[in-house]
């Protein structure tokens, strides 16, 4: 079957660490995402890549980084420089991002705590 | 700057009843699509239904159905026939290609509890 997985489905952190939370997908899309939810909220988007070895920030790209070296794979690091990191993460992908109507496809989510 | 809101914090509905829930948008984009998604206690994002902005006729889907008013910028979700495993949270959001970062547009959600 077709989808996105992500790992861990936990993960802690302890302070000063950088922790990276893996998504791939095998949509043979070219588009993928990375949101965060707090308690509450909707969803905020941290970075997206529209294809292989490009990336854009999104709302709230300070203290996470990304890579995209392949189309199925589009890993988040979330870094020391981020001082509010628990949260939710949830990644997603798309066909095509220049087409409107394409609906986001996602994981199940990693939820990240602070040790 | 592209904006969804969803008045509705917490809903309580009778097994079987209908359903409508509540979703406002605001963009400056004339083209755009607006999503619905079920996040259920586990977690995970399930796509519902979609309405683009041009189209002609209010979006359909299996007991999922949107009221898409274009002049008052509001696409409500109209689930029929409630049923317990409809209890979830539920989003309202929207995507266009002119506003900005990429991505989805999210509102705040709604709490549904079905209640037998």
């Amino acid at each position: 079957d077709g989808g996105i997985t992500q790992s861990p489905k936990y993960l802690f952190r302890k302070e000063g660490q950088n922790v990276t939370l893996s998504c791939e997908q095998n949509l043979n899309h070219d588009a993928m995402y990375w949101y965060r939810q707090d308690p509450g909220q909707g969803l905020r988007l941290i970075y997206y890549s529209q294809i292989v070895n490009d990336f854009q920030k999104g709302d709230i790209a300070e203290g996470y980084s990304v890579s995209r070296e392949k189309k199925e794979s589009f890993p988040l690091t979330v870094t020391s420089a981020q001082k509010n990191p628990t949260a939710f993460y949830l990644c997603a992908s798309s066909m095509d991002r220049a087409i409107v109507n394409q609906p986001q496809h996602f994981g199940d989510g990693t939820r990240l705590s602070i040790l | 700057a592209q904006k969804i809101t969803q008045t509705q914090p917490g809903m309580f509905v009778q097994e079987k009843e209908a359903v409508t829930l509540d979703c406002t948008y605001d963009t400056s984009d004339p083209s755009y699509g607006l999503f619905w998604y079920k996040q259920p206690s586990s977690g995970e994002m399930i796509f519902l239904i979609y309405q683009g902005s041009y189209d002609q006729q209010n979006a359909t889907e299996g007991r999922y159905s949107l009221n898409f008013q274009k002049a008052r910028k509001s696409a409500n979700l109209v689930i029929s026939a409630s049923q317990l495993g409809d209890s979830a949270m539920y989003f309202c959001a929207m995507r266009a290609p002119g506003g900005g970062a990429d991505g989805l547009t999210f509102g705040k959600g709604t709490h549904l509890i079905i209640q037998p």
